[in-house]
């Protein structure tokens, strides 16, 4: 079954530290794999796509790694703000106009 | 700027009213998408459209239905509210490379 499964649900850090969220998928096969943000009230929003051959992208302080191999891909975050405070949801793509598929995301929350 | 629009934001309706959401997106994307977002099992497909003339059924798809008469445009009717039915959906289009632009969401209750 295509799952994406997400770890920790829920998180919650000081403000300045760093955090890495976890993603572990079954999806076959592999196109390609999104990290979104989901602010409070509002849409997710693209933060790192990556391929089958990609190790590492970043995006700023985002840092999104993929282990093909071992089907997982984690999330670390640099110094975070408490603009960070967000659902993060791992996304991963079968390609060929299939629909994506979706973690439940991991809700993190940095406080001061 | 290009976007993806939905209306209204918020509804509150009766169990068995028909009800209509908007998602308007002015990317000329062909893919257009419905989810809808709760607690404990995030986003799940309603329904898809790959095009003009062509939808397709999603995970959660029952109760729900959608037309794509042009590119901009794809409506989500529920037929028939049920309670069941009060959560938070969005809308998305998808460019060429898979990559999903999220409206900002319209929440529905069913009382």
């Amino acid at each position: 079954k295509n799952q994406v499964e997400q770890s920790p649900q829920s998180l919650i850090i000081l403000e300045g530290k760093n955090c890495t969220l976890q993603c572990n998928y079954t999806v076959s096969p592999f196109s390609n794999l999104r990290w979104y943000k989901q602010d409070t009230g509002r849409g997710p929003v693209s933060l790192t796509i990556m391929t089958f051959s990609e190790n590492t992208k970043s995006n700023g302080r985002y840092t999104a790694t993929l282990d093909a191999d071992t089907k997982q891909s984690s999330l670390h975050i640099t110094a975070s703000q408490l603009s960070d405070s967000a659902s993060y949801i791992c996304v991963v793509t079968k390609g060929g106009n299939t629909p994506l598929v979706f973690g439940k995301g991991t809700r993190l929350s940095v406080i001061a | 700027d290009a976007e993806i629009t939905q209306s209204p934001r918020h509804k509150i309706t009766e169990t068995g009213r028909q009800v209509t959401l908007a998602c308007h997106q002015t990317w000329n994307h062909n893919n257009m998408f419905w989810y809808r977002q709760d607690l404990g099992h995030g986003l799940r497909l309603i329904h898809y459209s790959y095009g003009v003339q062509d939808t397709n059924k999603g995970e959660v798809s029952d109760g729900y239905s959608v037309s794509r008469s042009n590119t901009e445009d794809l409506p989500l009717t529920l037929e028939s509210a049920a309670s069941s039915q009060t959560s938070v959906y969005f809308c998305a289009s998808s460019d060429p490379r898979d990559t999903q632009y999220f409206g900002p969401g319209t929440r529905l209750t069913v009382l």
